[in-house]
């Protein structure tokens, strides 16, 4: 059974910076592109970023561009999102996805003073 | 980034046939079609429907989804209180290089 586990969600203040983890089991991260999509609450579902197969390439929607980054560790079967100057808009529940048929439990960013 | 376009919400009565639609461009679902999830109320979303409109293992037959140019659809057939949840399409968009969602459709089965 395949299992997407992400950690690392927490209250932070404006400005401040968390980095969120996801890890796999039952799947390989090698070769496939992930992908970060959050959800506000009682919104719908907003693609954040993505790495391609490789990790060669990064992707982001413009709301996050220069303020989250993406990277993955193949050997330790983990994708990573730094975020870094959040703002109240990015309070969310943070998903580790392919989209294409995997998705976490969700990790929860509450950006708040 | 745009996104795709689906109706807010949906009302059909028990064992009726729910029809969802999701319409985008050339670059994204009539480049290589959507793929259509199902999420409850807490938990994460579920994929109901591959991009190539396949099911994924465990998914019932009553839901099968079809692509006609930039526009998806899904059908579930004979509803049951359990189908009542959101729905969200979604397909990768090759301009953008982004996975571009709709603003779901929320499915009230009476």
């Amino acid at each position: 059974e395949v299992q997407l586990v992400e950690s690392g969600g927490s209250l932070v203040q404006p400005g401040g910076s968390l980095r969120l983890s996801c890890t796999a089991s039952g799947l390989t991260f090698s070769g496939r592109w992930m992908h970060w999509v959050r959800q506000a609450p009682g919104k719908g579902l907003e693609w954040v970023s993505g790495i391609n197969s490789d990790g060669s390439g990064t992707f982001y929607a413009d709301s996050v561009k220069g303020r989250l980054t993406i990277s993955k560790d193949d050997a330790k079967n983990t994708v990573f999102l730094q975020m870094n100057s959040l703002r109240g808009e990015d309070t969310a529940v943070y998903y580790c996805t392919d989209v294409d048929a995997y998705w976490g439990q969700g990790a929860l960013v509450t950006v708040s003073s | 980034q745009a996104g795709l376009t689906q109706p807010p919400s949906v009302s059909k009565g028990l064992r009726q046939t729910a029809t969802l639609t999701c319409t985008g461009h050339s670059t994204n679902v009539g480049n290589q079609g959507a793929l259509w999830l199902q999420q409850n109320q807490g938990h994460p979303p579920k994929v109901l429907s591959f991009r190539n409109n396949d099911r994924p293992s465990g998914i019932s037959e009553r839901i099968s989804a079809a692509t006609s140019g930039s526009t998806a659809s899904l059908t579930i057939n004979g509803l049951q209180p359990e189908d009542e949840a959101d729905y969200y399409c979604s397909a990768w968009d090759m301009s953008l290089n982004a996975w571009v969602f709709g603003g779901g459709t929320k499915l009230t089965v009476l």
